[in-house]
């Protein structure tokens, strides 16, 4: 099956500090690129959608300027958090689309665990 | 009203009985529908996938969709204490969106 991988899969950093996430489609090719955020006992929300070689699409609410998406290539997706706040500390999870899948299917990274102190 | 609601448990339930876990969603729209499983720290892994009217079965696991009532189940059948977890549902809104948009999740223990 596809295979999604996150880098790193947990980080802890200090308030306004950023953070690199990186997700990686290993063994298929994917032009598009969901990036979600879980808080504890909640549900996964859509940050924004990131298609390859153009800008991402960002969800309402979701601030463009803080959370900085590049899809540079048709396997990797990164996701910047920048001027970090405790407030950000969340699980971050990629998930990616086959380019020659039939289905609907998302295939999700295991995701980042992200701690701001 | 949220878009895809579900109860957020806990759904107790006894080892080898069926479980049931129900979704409602609010987009008429709504063309596909999805079942995932989530364990505590982890994201989550696709268990199945309707998009027709009717049930679809996948070994102990059915998907039943009713779009004329905006409803969607899951049925685990001889549920095993290994099926504790939260059970998301999700709802692909139409063709012009890719994204899928999740419940709230359903958390289900298996009491061996």
């Amino acid at each position: 099956g596809a295979v999604v991988s996150q880098h790193p899969s947990w980080v802890i950093c200090k308030s306004g500090t950023s953070v690199k996430i990186e997700c990686r489609s290993l063994d298929f090719q994917a032009t598009t690129m969901f990036w979600y955020r879980q808080f504890p006992k909640q549900s996964l929300m859509l940050m924004a959608t990131s298609n390859e070689g153009s800008k991402a699409t960002y969800e309402q609410g979701v601030e463009k300027d803080k959370f900085l998406i590049n899809h540079a290539s048709l396997t990797l997706s990164t996701l910047t958090v920048t001027s970090a706040h405790p407030e950000d500390s969340s699980f971050y999870i990629c998930s990616a689309r086959d380019l020659a899948g039939g289905t609907y299917e998302q295939y999700f990274g295991p995701g980042t665990r992200l701690t701001v102190t | 009203q949220k878009e895809v609601e579900q109860n957020s448990g806990p759904l107790s339930v006894p080892e080898g009985a069926i479980a049931s876990l129900n979704c409602t969603y609010s987009d008429r729209g709504s063309q596909s529908f999805f079942w995932y499983r989530q364990y505590s720290g982890k994201s989550p892994e696709l268990i199945m996938f309707i998009y027709s009217n009717g049930d679809k079965e996948d070994g102990r696991f059915t998907a039943q969709l009713n779009k004329a009532s905006q409803y969607v189940s899951l049925l685990i059948r001889d549920s095993q204490p290994s099926d504790s977890a939260t059970y998301l549902c999700a709802v692909k809104r139409d063709p012009g969106r890719r994204a899928l948009t999740f419940g709230s999740g359903t958390r289900l223990q298996v009491q061996p």
